[in-house]
């Protein structure tokens, strides 16, 4: 059985510019949720998908965006990029809608 | 509005010391509480899911107590090695996703 899987593991991007972040979820799972993560921070819940549709959002603008695909791996897209994006950002996959949720390593970004 | 707060915000125990960390939380029904282990620049661990008042789940050192207001885990004879950041979170039922309200964290740090 394999884990959740993030790509890339860091990244740097100049503000203004456009990021595409992706996940593969754990073997089963059908729902995939991503958190960003401050320094120093608990993660803060952007949105979450299952069977590729948007289920739900946290209270984060519209230029963060994100997809799911036929097999539940999914890609997190940031538009104009702003300093305060510098996060770690985690991607979670569970079986179902609300139970355990499985975290990968995450993605470092780093807006200059 | 749903809120978790942790305490302490950091914690330094000699190796073999026992200690408890605190998760308080305000929620307008709880689904469920999730400790979550986390290493610097890695993504969550899964430790253990409570679910209603009463609940403990023990993991080799670890052992996680649940009440309606707060949720404890225990440390017993702690070494090095569990030296992490310790998260804890909620999911509420006020959405139907799976969305984790996570807290600060705890920073647990054991010297030999």
């Amino acid at each position: 059985e394999t884990g959740v899987t993030q790509s890339p593991t860091h990244l740097i991007k100049t503000r203004g510019q456009q990021v595409t972040l992706r996940c593969s979820s754990q073997s089963g799972h059908n729902t995939v949720s991503w958190y960003q993560q401050a320094l120093g921070q608990g993660p803060q819940f952007i949105f979450q998908y299952y069977r590729e549709e948007e289920n739900g959002r946290g209270n984060f603008p519209p230029r963060f965006s994100g997809l799911q695909f036929p097999n539940y791996s999914s890609e997190l897209n940031v538009n104009a990029l702003e300093l305060d994006d510098s996060a770690l950002y985690l991607c979670a996959s569970s079986s179902k809608k609300n139970t355990e949720a499985f975290f990968g390593q995450g993605t470092r970004l780093t807006v200059v | 509005e749903d809120q978790v707060t942790q305490s302490p915000e950091a914690l330094r125990l000699q190796e073999g010391e026992s200690s408890s960390l605190n998760c308080s939380y305000t929620v307008s029904g709880l689904r469920g509480l999730f400790w979550y282990r986390q290493d610097p620049g890695k993504g969550p661990e899964f430790l253990f899911t409570l679910y209603s008042a009463g609940e403990e789940k023990e993991k080799e050192r670890l052992k996680a107590t649940l009440t309606k207001k707060e949720s404890f885990l225990h440390i017993t004879a702690p070494k090095p090695e569990d030296s992490a950041t310790y998260l804890c979170a909620v999911q509420a039922p006020s959405s139907n996703t799976g969305k984790l309200i996570f807290g600060q964290g705890t920073t647990l740090q054991v010297k030999p």
